[in-house]
C-alpha cells in the first residue's frame, strides 16, 4: 500500500517557538494533502487541506497565519506551528490523498506527530 | 445528533471471536473509509468503499449507500487487533468526517 511518513515523530519545544513538521507520500504523487490534529480522547479534526502549488484552504476557527502549511511538490507538505504555546500541544497527523479507481481518492495516513509544548 | 455514529463505543472480545462495528451516517457520501488507530496514535487505513463489500485477510467491510450504513468485521479476531476502529465517510472535496471510534480489546 502507499506510504507516508512524517518527521519529526515527536517533539518538545519552549513556548514562543516555532515547530515545522513534514508530511512525505513516500511510493506515490499526492494530489492532495490534509492536515489533522488530535487531542487525547478525541477525534481527529481536520485542519486544512493543502494541493500542490496553491495556497491551503484552512477549516472555520483554524488560524492560518499560527499553522503555516506549504505544499511545495506532490510528495512533500509542512506543517509550521508558530509561536507554539501549550494549548498548541496535540496529536499531528498528515495524509496524503491519491486518485483511486472511480474518481474517488483514497487517504493513506502519516504516523503522526506528538507536539508538547512547555 | 452526530453526523456519524458507530457503535458499539467500546468492545472487549475473546481471541477467536467473530467481531462486527456497525457505522451509520446522515452525511451524503461518495465512499467511506475504514480507519484503525493503535495505542501509538498512527491510523491506517483499512478500506475504502463506495458499495458492496470488500475483504482483506480477516477483515471484511461492507456498505449500503441507500440505507447509510457501513460494517466492520473481524474474523478470528486477536490480541494484536485491539485499537480502536473509525468510520470516516468521504464527502466532497475528498474531505472526511469522522466516527467518534470503537475501542476494540481482545483478550487471550
Amino acid at each position: 500500500g502507499a506510504v507516508v511518513s512524517q518527521h519529526p515523530s515527536r517533539v518538545i519545544c519552549k513556548s514562543g517557538t516555532s515547530v515545522k513538521i513534514e508530511c512525505r507520500s513516500l511510493d506515490f504523487q499526492a494530489t492532495t494533502m490534509f492536515w489533522y490534529r488530535q487531542f487525547p480522547k478525541q477525534s481527529l479534526m481536520l485542519m486544512a487541506t493543502s494541493n500542490e502549488g496553491s495556497k491551503a484552504t484552512y477549516e472555520q476557527g483554524v488560524e492560518k497565519d499560527k499553522f503555516l502549511i506549504n505544499h511545495a511538490s506532490l510528495t512533500l507538505s509542512t506543517l509550521t506551528v508558530t509561536s507554539a504555546h501549550p494549548e498548541d500541544s496535540s496529536f499531528y497527523i498528515c495524509s496524503a490523498s491519491a486518485q483511486g479507481r472511480g474518481g474517488y481518492n483514497e487517504q493513506f495516513f502519516g504516523p503522526g506527530t506528538r507536539l508538547t509544548v512547555l | 445528533k452526530n453526523e456519524v455514529e458507530q457503535s458499539p463505543q467500546n468492545l472487549t472480545a475473546q481471541e477467536g471471536e467473530f467481531i462486527t462495528i456497525n457505522c451509520s451516517y446522515s452525511v451524503g457520501i461518495s465512499a467511506l473509509h475504514w480507519l484503525q488507530q493503535h495505542p501509538g496514535g498512527g491510523i491506517v487505513s483499512l478500506f475504502m468503499l463506495s458499495s458492496g463489500k470488500k475483504k482483506h485477510g480477516r477483515l471484511i467491510a461492507t456498505i449500503n449507500i441507500q440505507e447509510k450504513h457501513s460494517s466492520l468485521h473481524i474474523t478470528a479476531s486477536h490480541p494484536r487487533d485491539s485499537a480502536v476502529y473509525i468510520c470516516a465517510p468521504t464527502g466532497t472535496a475528498s474531505k472526511l468526517t469522522f466516527g467518534t471510534g470503537t475501542r476494540l480489546q481482545v483478550m487471550l
